[in-house]
């Protein structure tokens, strides 16, 4: 199967904003507005903090935002925090009628 | 509150089969899709397919079109997933999650660990 493309490492300082990029096609990221995005912290499950490209599941900081461009998606996390630390998947619908994830980026705030 | 309590870990052997069950609580389960996920340790999470609860139409990705299926049971409001024929590469941890693209809701994970 084909996994969307991410960075494998991204950090910031506390304060700071960062982006993660997920890169796909026309067949997934690029033909629809179903991309999510998860925060998975070790030894628990995923958490879901952006969906439909942009929207976010209420309780989740509006610290984090999402958009998309072309086939590219991105996760913006804005006042970084020790608490962001994390890994951080993204998740595209495809014209399958399947869904593929991303390889995942590792958030170390220094 | 949604809730999803997933069934313990198990332990194969290679050419075996697996059934991980997920009961849930908290909303109308009839109503939703239950899609599972796997995550190998160290990797990604791996979309496996999702089940409509109310009727039981499946999507299954490709790779295991051919050894998992995936069932509910109304009654119980619990959905199952078994994947046969085991081998090494299937040790990982599997997920329920609500949802059609899109999980909100996650159980806890099923460590299924394949070895000889």
């Amino acid at each position: 199967q084909s996994a969307l493309t991410q960075p494998a490492s991204v950090s910031g300082s506390p304060g700071q904003s960062i982006t993660i990029s997920c890169t796909g096609t026309n067949s997934d990221v690029g033909g629809y507005n179903y991309v999510s995005w998860y925060q998975q912290h070790p030894g628990k499950a995923p958490k879901l903090m952006i969906y439909d490209v942009s929207d976010r599941p209420s309780g989740v900081s509006d610290r984090f935002s999402g958009s998309k461009s072309g086939n590219t998606a991105s996760l913006t996390i804005s006042g970084l925090q020790a608490e962001d630390e994390a890994n951080y998947y993204c998740s595209s619908y495809t014209d399958t009628n399947t869904v593929f994830f991303g390889g995942g980026t590792k958030l170390t705030v220094l | 509150q949604v809730q999803l309590v997933q069934s313990g870990a198990e332990v194969k052997k290679p050419g075996a089969s697996v059934k991980v069950s997920c009961k849930a609580s908290g909303y109308a389960f009839t109503n939703f899709y239950i899609t599972w996920v796997r995550q190998a340790p160290g990797q990604g999470p791996e979309w496996m397919g999702r089940i409509i609860a109310y009727n039981g139409d499946t999507n299954y990705a490709q790779r295991f079109q051919d050894r998992v299926t995936m069932t509910t049971d109304l009654s119980s409001r619990t959905a199952y997933m078994e994947l046969r024929s085991l081998i090494s590469d299937d040790t990982a941890k599997y997920f329920c999650t609500s949802g059609l693209n899109w999980f909100d809701t996650w159980g806890q994970g099923t460590l299924v660990t394949v070895s000889s």
